[in-house]
């Protein structure tokens, strides 16, 4: 079956450094894979959308790639700030339109 | 706010009772999603409508839950002789139609099963 696997444990960065997290699959690559942010107590947000023929997508100071050869998306905050401390989460989409998630990764930025 | 919301955001119930959640996905999203989230993990799928229609069902998903989405608007999941499993955040989420359309998440509806 297909899973998606992120690192459990939390990220801790300082104030002003690279973010980067890792996103794992595995058998078949998805087609996309999406990237979402989740405060305590809220539902996902949305941030990115990266395809299988596109090896990176920017948006402001985020950036993911995705490598088909590794099975294998890294998600990059720059310049990252304490506001950016969140648990971000990957998900990839089944042919039956469900959203399969990873765990999640906790990042905190220490000013 | 034209946002998804959901009620109630808490309930809590003794074990055996009936519970109903109530979704408002964004008005002109065809798509609507059930999701169910523990503590440290990600969002387990369990059901979606596209209008009116409950096209997927997780097959993890007990026959004790049920969804409706009667116009293709609101949509409702009811839990029926609640157990202590139970107990998680329930997520609505609704999205356009269009493979890779990103999901807009309500704020849940944390239950908790005494």
């Amino acid at each position: 079956s297909q899973k998606i696997e992120q690192n459990s444990e939390a990220l801790n960065i300082q104030e002003g450094k690279t973010a980067t997290l890792t996103c794992n699959y595995t058998n078949y690559s998805p087609a996309y894979l999406q990237w979402y942010r989740q405060d305590p107590g809220r539902g996902p947000v949305f941030l990115l959308l990266i395809r299988e023929n596109e090896k990176e997508k920017r948006k402001e100071r985020l950036k993911v790639t995705f490598d088909t050869t590794l099975k294998q998306s890294l998600f990059h905050i720059t310049a990252s700030q304490p506001a950016d401390s969140a648990t971000y989460l990957c998900a990839r989409m089944d042919s039956n339109y469900q959203l399969i998630w990873g765990a999640g990764t906790k990042l905190i930025i220490k000013p | 706010d034209t946002g998804v919301s959901q009620n109630p955001r808490h309930k809590i119930t003794k074990r055996g009772q009936n519970v109903t959640f109530r979704c408002d996905p964004i008005s002109e999203h065809n798509r609507l999603y059930w999701y169910r989230q523990t503590l440290g993990q990600g969002p387990e799928f369990l059901t979606y409508f596209q209008n009116e229609a409950q096209l997927e069902k997780s097959r993890l998903l007990s026959d004790r839950f049920s969804a409706e989405r009667p116009k293709g608007s609101f949509s409702t999941l009811e839990i029926q002789r609640t157990e202590q499993g139970d107990s998680a955040m329930y997520l609505c989420a609704s999205s356009l139609v269009g493979q890779g359309s990103e999901q807009f998440f309500g704020p849940g509806t944390r239950l908790t099963v005494l």
